[in-house]
């Protein structure tokens, strides 16, 4: 299957800090990618839509300004949390759509695990 | 999107089907249904999906009953690897926002030996 790489895998960043994570579709081209959250012993719930080369769409309640999303490239997209928080300790996972013909499968990164002390 | 039923926790035996269900009575015409499973720690992983046919690949088979309600994952010969929290999510397929995957709690199968 297609490979979604995520960086780092795990920060750990004192309270009032910005940290960056790095999504990379590694072969293949994603227009689309996706930023999801996920907190202990809950389910995955959808952040952003990434799209390269415009604006992200945030899900209702998630603050755009804390939670910075650039789609540089066909094969990145980064998330920058500002300014971040104890409350902000999650596992952030990224997603890239890939198209193959009229299939599109979304593929996932391995996660970044996020502890802000 | 349509929503989707699962059992919260299935058990199998190793080497044993595993045999996954999932409700989705109000999936559209242009629903695909889609399975993911998550091991404990990491990232999704896409398994397989299908429109109204039946589909096999390497990981698994997919059936979906012809009015499209249900449909069961069926992974052949279990190993503990396969333990994992298993998802079942139906999404048009499309551009744009369109693309984006709503999980909910979905089956948590422990493959015991």
């Amino acid at each position: 299957g297609a490979v979604v790489s995520q960086h780092p895998s795990r920060v750990i960043c004192k309270s009032g800090t910005s940290v960056k994570i790095e999504c990379r579709s590694l072969d293949f081209q994603a227009t689309t990618m996706f930023w999801y959250r996920q907190f202990p012993k809950k389910s995955l719930m959808l952040m952003a839509t990434s799209n390269e080369g415009s604006k992200a769409t945030y899900e209702q309640g998630v603050e755009k300004d804390k939670f910075l999303i650039n789609h540089a490239s066909l094969t990145l997209s980064t998330l920058t949390v500002t300014s971040a928080h104890p409350e902000d300790s999650s596992f952030y996972i990224c997603s890239a759509t890939r198209l193959a013909g009229e299939r599109e499968t979304q593929y996932f990164g391995p996660g970044t695990r996020l502890l802000v002390l | 999107d349509a929503k989707t039923t699962q059992p919260p926790s299935m058990d199998c035996a190793e080497g044993r089907a595993a045999n996954l269900p999932c409700n989705h009575s109000t999936i559209s015409g242009n629903e695909y249904v889609y399975w993911y499973r998550q091991i404990h720690s990491q990232g999704p992983q896409y398994i397989i999906h299908g429109l109204k046919n039946n589909e096999t690949n390497e990981m698994a088979s997919l059936i979906i009953t012809e009015d499209r309600k249900s449909s069961t994952l069926i992974l052949p010969h279990a190993t503990l690897r396969d333990t994992a929290v298993y998802y079942c999510i139906v999404r048009v397929a499309g551009g744009g926002s369109n693309y984006k995957l709503t999980f909910g709690k979905g089956t948590l199968l422990t493959v015991n030996p």
